[in-house]
């Protein structure tokens, strides 16, 4: 059981370039969520998306944009990567709004760096 | 506006002992809270969790508790490990709401 998988694990961009960072899950997740985490700071949700064709606005959305065409999938994409950006971007998966005992699954990161 | 605060970026503590971990909120409309650790380069993993309508909630060395008139809660770990260093995030939620992280506790346990 693979649980959420991110592709790829590093990446650097210049500025203005554009890329998407992949998620899948193989739970049959309806949640799906993206975070980023800057140097001592906590998670801030970029997007989320509480089931294919669904997506919502999280803390930071500005400069990302994301799809839901499918349960398992849930991109990230950056249209024009700027320096603000360069963070650890978490994708992350729960059954439902609210699971009782065991929370979101979490992906193990994509180190993005923006030059 | 931070909504889950843990003002301690760091701790350490010696093997055996007791850690605590600290964690105030300040929307009343949590209603649910959890603790994620976070070792480098891995993403969060879920460690307990807690609901708004109790006040401790246990699960072998670690035990949550929540006083919601302070809107506080911490994380004891007992006996502290080495395998227990990581980054430790509280996390809260109401409702149908994602969830909202605190910026995390750097524990440290010394041999």
């Amino acid at each position: 059981n693979a649980g959420v998988t991110q592709t790829p694990k590093f990446r650097i961009l210049k500025i203005g370039q554009s890329m998407t960072l992949q998620c899948t899950q193989d739970m049959n997740h309806n949640y799906m969520y993206w975070y980023r985490q800057d140097p001592g700071m906590g998670l801030k949700l970029i997007y989320y998306s509480v089931g294919a064709g669904i997506t919502d606005k999280g803390e930071v959305p500005n400069g990302y944009n994301v799809s839901r065409s499918t349960t398992e999938d849930f991109p990230l994409r950056l249209e024009l990567a700027a320096p603000s950006q360069t963070s650890v971007y978490f994708c992350a998966s729960s059954l439902s709004d609210r699971q009782s005992n065991y929370g979101y699954t979490f992906g193990s990161g994509t180190r993005l760096t923006v030059v | 506006d931070q909504q889950v605060k843990q003002n301690s970026p760091s701790l350490s503590v010696q093997e055996g002992r007791i850690s605590i971990l600290n964690c105030d909120y300040t929307n009343s409309m949590f209603d649910y809270f959890l603790w994620y650790k976070k070792y480098p380069a891995e993403g969060p993993t879920f460690l307990i969790s807690i609901s708004s309508i109790k006040d401790k909630n246990e699960d072998g060395r670690f035990t949550v508790f929540l006083n919601k008139s302070a809107k506080h809660l911490s994380l004891h770990i007992v006996p502290s490990q080495p395998g227990d260093s990581a980054v430790y995030f509280c996390a809260s939620l109401s409702g149908n709401t994602p969830l909202v992280f605190g910026k995390g506790t750097r524990l440290s346990v010394i041999a």
